[in-house]
């Protein structure tokens, strides 16, 4: 089945530098690769995904990466802020066919 | 607000207790799921449920015992729970299978 490695576990950045957390996938059939967001208290949010026919996709300052061949994907956080500090999940699935396989997550703290 | 409302919150049972967890999705969705987060470990998937039929279990021990009578509500029974079983209990919804999960807030459930 798909496992999902995810790293690093924790990662302290400072305001306004960028942030960058990496996934790695096993099944090579996987096509759907979300990211979420954890802040403390709550349940995760769906903040970006990709799907396995694109190599990358950006919403404003959030972009992720995606390279099949390695199988790994990638999450950019550029211009942190301090409200960026939470847990990320990146996950992978066969879209409809399979269910969502998270890792492990990444605590992000962005000092000011 | 997600449109998922999960209760309680807080749950302390123990281990020869029988207690329930409730969600229930605003969104007008077709399936939903429970899903358990331990601390450093990856999401778990326990049940799926599609259109009110369950579609998944993974593997998951009978002192767990999942209903769901209707599209927007989930329940998860619980009954004989082991200490290992404390975790955050969360719930999710989506508009299809496999598609965008919305999570409720959880439920932190604490086997003494």
């Amino acid at each position: 089945g798909e496992n999902v490695e995810q790293h690093p576990s924790t990662l302290s950045v400072q305001e306004g530098d960028s942030a960058v957390i990496k996934c790695t996938y096993s099944d090579s059939a996987s096509n759907y690769f979300p990211w979420y967001k954890q802040e403390l208290g709550k349940g995760p949010q769906l903040i970006i995904d990709i799907r396995s026919n694109v190599g990358e996709k950006k919403d404003q300052r959030i972009a992720v990466t995606l390279n099949k061949t390695a199988k790994h994907f990638s999450l950019h956080i550029t211009e942190t802020q301090p409200e960026d500090s939470a847990v990320y999940f990146c996950a992978a699935s066969r879209g409809s066919q399979g269910n969502l396989i998270f890792g492990k997550g990444t605590k992000l703290s962005v000092k000011p | 607000e997600t449109g998922v409302t999960q209760t309680p919150r807080h749950l302390v049972m123990g281990m020869t207790n029988k207690k329930s967890l409730k969600c229930e999705q605003h969104l007008g969705h077709n399936a939903m799921y429970w899903y358990k987060q331990s601390a450093k470990k990856p999401l778990e998937l326990m049940f799926v449920y599609n259109f009110k039929e369950q579609t998944e279990n993974n593997s998951v021990p009978s002192r767990f015992s999942p209903e769901c009578p209707n599209s927007s509500h989930l329940f998860l029974h619980l009954h004989t729970l082991q200490p290992e079983d404390s975790a955050l209990y969360l719930c999710a919804s989506s508009q299809v299978v496999q598609g965008e999960l919305f999570f409720g807030e959880g439920s932190r459930l604490t086997v003494l």
